[in-house]
């Protein structure tokens, strides 16, 4: 069956640093895959999609690539927030399965 | 303005007694999930609803029932809650199907369900 991981440990930065998340699969190849911010306590929000046919992707600060060889996708934030502070998912394109999230911590 | 709606937002039950959680979207969308989270867990994808067209994910418990009366409504019945179903249960929209790759999700705030 199709899974996904993520970091279960939180990732703690400072704030302006560069944060790097990533999100590996196994017994599937997505077309495309999601990345999604969580909020405690809240839904899942949409920030970017990527196809596999693209090797970038980018809005703002975030940055999303895609390696099918690999079967990984990594999730950068650059000049990272403390209001970046939150669980960050990945989702796999047309299954809907989620990684269980990273959650990321900005210190002032 | 919020454009997916779960109410309510918290929810105590007992043990056994049947409860419905509801969802309500703004957005038009073809498709609704309902996903079930539990602490540090991954949204595990319950059921969904391509318009009127009923997809149960295999491994829903039968104790797990949906009701989609309209486009914008959509319910979800536990029939008799275990302790097991407490959770954070999220309700989404989407435009279309996977297929397409369009289905960029919606999520609403979630239900928290206790059951004592």
């Amino acid at each position: 069956s199709q899974k996904i991981e993520q970091n279960s440990e939180a990732l703690n930065i400072q704030e302006g640093k560069t944060a790097t998340l990533t999100c590996n699969y196994t017994n599937y190849s997505p077309a495309y895959l999601q990345w999604y911010r969580q909020d405690p306590g809240r839904g899942p929000v949409f920030l970017l999609l990527i196809r596999e046919n693209e090797k970038e992707k980018r809005k703002e600060r975030l940055k999303v690539t895609f390696d099918t060889t690999l079967k990984q996708s990594l999730f950068h934030i650059t000049a990272s927030q403390p209001a970046d502070s939150a669980t960050y998912l990945c989702a796999l394109g047309s299954t809907l399965t989620f990684g269980k999230g990273t959650m990321l911590l900005v210190s002032p | 303005d919020a454009m997916v709606i779960q109410n309510p937002r918290y929810q105590v039950t007992q043990f056994g007694k049947p409860v419905t959680l509801s969802c309500s979207q703004t957005l038009n969308h073809n498709v609704m999930y309902w996903y079930q989270q539990k602490s540090s867990q991954a949204p595990k994808l319950l059921f969904h609803y391509y318009d009127k067209d009923f997809n149960n994910e295999a491994d829903t418990p039968d104790n797990f029932q949906s009701r989609r009366p309209n486009t914008s409504f959509c319910f979800l019945d536990i029939r008799s809650p275990g302790l097991g179903d407490a959770a954070m249960y999220l309700c989404a929209t989407s435009r279309e199907r996977a297929v397409l790759a369009k289905n960029i999700q919606y999520f609403g705030a979630g239900t928290r369900l206790s059951v004592l």
